[in-house]
């Protein structure tokens, strides 16, 4: 079947460490998403890409980065600079990114401070 | 830019009872509305969808119409299980701005619905 996998379901990081969570998807679409969830938040936009080797800034892009190396990839980089990185992160890809088609999600990664 | 607006939670029903869930929304254009749900520890799933006036979505006995008179996109189930229980998220794409087709999230409504 295809989907969306985000890897690992949870993450740990220390002080000053910049961790990577990963997503990828098999479902041959052009456009792929990243949102920070937060309780009763709603989800955020982080970055996103519309084609390989391109991705842009989303409402809260300070303290991430992404690459767009492949089709299926779309790593989330979760810098040092991030103070406050707990959340929910969730990884989305669509058909396109110029059209009003669903967002198919990923189960997402958990993010804690140690 | 772009807002929705839904009811706050969360949301406590007995087993077979009718739900409603608000959801209002400001855009330009001629956005498309959603609903999404999301499940303990999951992500989110595509309930229904309307893309113009007039549509009405429906879903695993859950629908909503898109009403551009009054800017809503209402979920309604008229009997919920106890497997409804879940954080339902109202979200529109396609309104207005650049980057209009990137989704705009309500903020959720959990609902927990009891034997």
């Amino acid at each position: 079947d295809g989907g969306i996998t985000q890897s690992p379901k949870y993450l740990f990081r220390k002080e000053g460490q910049n961790v990577t969570l990963s997503c990828e998807q098999n479902l041959n679409h052009d456009a792929m998403y990243w949102y920070r969830q937060d309780p009763g938040q709603g989800l955020r936009l982080i970055y996103y890409s519309q084609i390989v080797n391109d991705f842009q800034k989303g409402d809260i892009a300070e303290g991430y980065s992404v690459s767009r190396e492949k089709k299926e990839s779309f790593p989330l980089t979760v810098t040092s600079a991030q103070k406050n990185p707990t959340a929910f992160y969730l990884c989305a890809s669509s058909p396109d990114g110029y059209s009003n088609q669903p967002q198919h999600f990923g189960d997402g990664t958990r993010l804690s401070i140690l | 830019g772009d807002s929705v607006t839904q009811m706050e939670g969360p949301v406590t029903l007995s087993e077979e009872a009718f739900l409603t869930i608000n959801c209002t929304y400001t855009a330009t254009g001629y956005p498309s509305l959603f609903w999404y749900v999301q499940y303990p520890g999951e992500g989110l799933q595509l309930l229904l969808k309307a893309t113009k006036a007039d549509d009405k979505g429906s879903n695993k006995g859950f629908e909503a119409t898109y009403r551009k008179e009054t800017t809503s996109f209402h979920l309604e189930k008229g009997s919920v299980q106890v497997s409804d229980s879940a954080v339902y998220f109202c979200a529109l794409s396609g309104g207005s701005g650049a980057g209009s087709y990137q989704l705009t999230f309500g903020k959720g409504t959990k609902l927990s619905v009891i034997p």
